[in-house]
């Protein structure tokens, strides 16, 4: 009954650093999405992939690169951390398109520290 | 453009009692969904309930219920005999039509007091 599951739960990087967050989930869903969520501003969404093979843009994609890379996973990319991309990360999966009354399943989330 | 605010930062309420957290949104578009997630300390967001704007009846969900008022704008969840358990960040949510982002509001923390 795993859902969704992101790695790793914790991360501390450096500036300049590179890392990618992993994304998998075991529902059979079609959209996937990466929120990032900062104290006081809820969550924001940086990229979705409506179906396999697909991405597309959110609110605040800059810094991000994203690969869908099979129906299950869903990864996200810093290619060089920077101080204001600190933050904790929420991967999550909707069975139908990323529209109407389709109900998003959240991963725990993966806390990231960039000194 | 689609806003959700939640003015409340922070909430008591006494265990066993009934506690309404607000959400005013706006939007132009006349189709549009409403939710409401829960958050307790571990992090996982959990999915609560939901609203479409042409639903005539308020959703319920077991003690959680949502509170419609369309002309205001407003989705204010209500949780009825709180629980310690209730305890946690609460986060209203909307996705516009056929928009694909869902936008969520900055949340509100319920402390639920024994």
């Amino acid at each position: 009954n795993a859902g969704v599951t992101q790695t790793p739960k914790f991360q501390v990087l450096k500036t300049g650093q590179s890392m990618t967050l992993q994304c998998a989930q075991d529902m059979n869903h079609n959209s996937m999405y990466w929120y990032r969520q900062d104290p006081g501003m809820g969550l924001r969404l940086i990229y979705y992939s409506a179906s396999e093979g697909t991405t597309d843009k959110g609110e605040v994609p800059n810094g991000y690169n994203v690969s869908r890379l099979n129906k299950r996973e869903f990864s996200l990319r810093l290619e060089s951390a920077a101080p204001s991309q600190t933050s904790v990360y929420f991967c999550a999966s909707s069975d139908g398109p990323p529209s109407g009354a389709n109900v998003l399943t959240f991963g725990a989330g993966s806390r990231l520290t960039v000194l | 453009a689609q806003k959700i605010t939640q003015t409340q930062p922070g909430m008591f309420v006494q265990e066993k009692e009934a506690v309404t957290l607000d959400c005013t949104y706006d939007t132009s578009d006349q189709s549009y969904g409403l939710f409401w997630y829960k958050q307790p300390s571990s992090g996982e967001m959990i999915f609560l309930i939901y609203q479409g704007s042409y639903d005539e009846q308020n959703a319920t969900e077991g003690r959680y219920s949502l509170n419609f008022q369309k002309a205001r704008k407003s989705a204010n969840l209500v949780i009825s005999a709180s629980q310690l358990g209730d305890s946690a960040m609460y986060f209203c949510a909307m996705r516009n039509g056929s928009a694909r982002q869902l936008t969520f509001g900055s949340g509100t923390q319920l402390t639920v007091l024994p």
